[in-house]
């Protein structure tokens, strides 16, 4: 089973909502990480899970918030967004094998089919 | 500057014609992806190459890696239009697994 689920699969919200995107995986990667896409442009990486720790935030907005319950489990809670945040929102997951003599992990990263979200 | 330089940005082409995508960056990596991404899914790996000069074929794709391991290109002999997708290279770069993608190549095959 090499799948990532979102849920949900689309979601439009009020700039004065509170709404959650979920993420799971079952291939017992260690490793998860949310991703925002505009149209026509590459995914741009927001934070990095590892072991269920947080071990990348990208700058991102606190209006962003991640959560990682388990292994399995990634969430991304969202509240007070603006238009602008309107985009396609990619979970990815990998094995996380840590370091190799000093070398970035490179491992293959699975993605979701991601949840399009819109921000009136 | 972007760490790598997809190129083209664009390209629609008829059924049947060839095209090459090419990723450059002036940084060597040990190892290099290409994924292909349809509207409203995320992308999926195609392959992943790693050895200087090497060549990768999967179908009617042929995926090469630069002899210095600065650059690649993806070819695609007798396009058809279940390959029109956004193409993304991408590399892991510094520590924690951060993937750094290209523009993209957005493809267009038209029957």
């Amino acid at each position: 089973d090499t799948e990532v689920t979102q849920t949900p699969k689309h979601l439009v919200m009020g700039m004065t909502n509170k709404k959650s995107l979920k993420c799971e995986q079952h291939m017992g990667h260690r490793a998860m990480y949310w991703y925002k896409q505009k149209a026509k442009k590459p995914p741009e990486l927001m934070f990095v899970y590892s072991y269920e720790k947080l071990s990348i935030n990208e700058s991102v907005p606190s209006r962003f918030s991640p959560e990682c319950p388990n292994s399995s489990l990634l969430n991304l809670h969202l509240h007070a967004l603006q238009p602008e945040d309107s985009a396609l929102y990619l979970c990815a997951s990998s094995q996380d094998k840590g370091w190799t003599s000093g070398r970035a992990k490179e491992e293959t990263q699975y993605f979701g089919p991601g949840t399009r979200l819109l921000v009136l | 500057t972007q760490l790598l330089e997809q190129s083209p940005q664009f390209l629609s082409i008829q059924e049947g014609e060839n095209l090459t995508v090419y990723c450059n960056s002036s940084s060597v990596f040990s190892s290099l992806q290409w994924y292909r991404q349809e509207p409203g899914e995320g992308p999926v790996l195609l392959v992943t190459v790693v050895t200087g000069g090497e060549v990768k074929k999967l179908k009617r794709l042929t995926f090469q890696f630069g002899d210095a391991r600065k650059d690649s290109s993806l070819h695609i002999t007798a396009a058809q239009p279940g390959d029109t997708g956004l193409y993304l290279c991408a590399v892991t770069y510094n520590q924690g697994g951060k993937l750094i993608f290209g523009q993209g190549t957005e493809l267009s095959v038209k029957p």
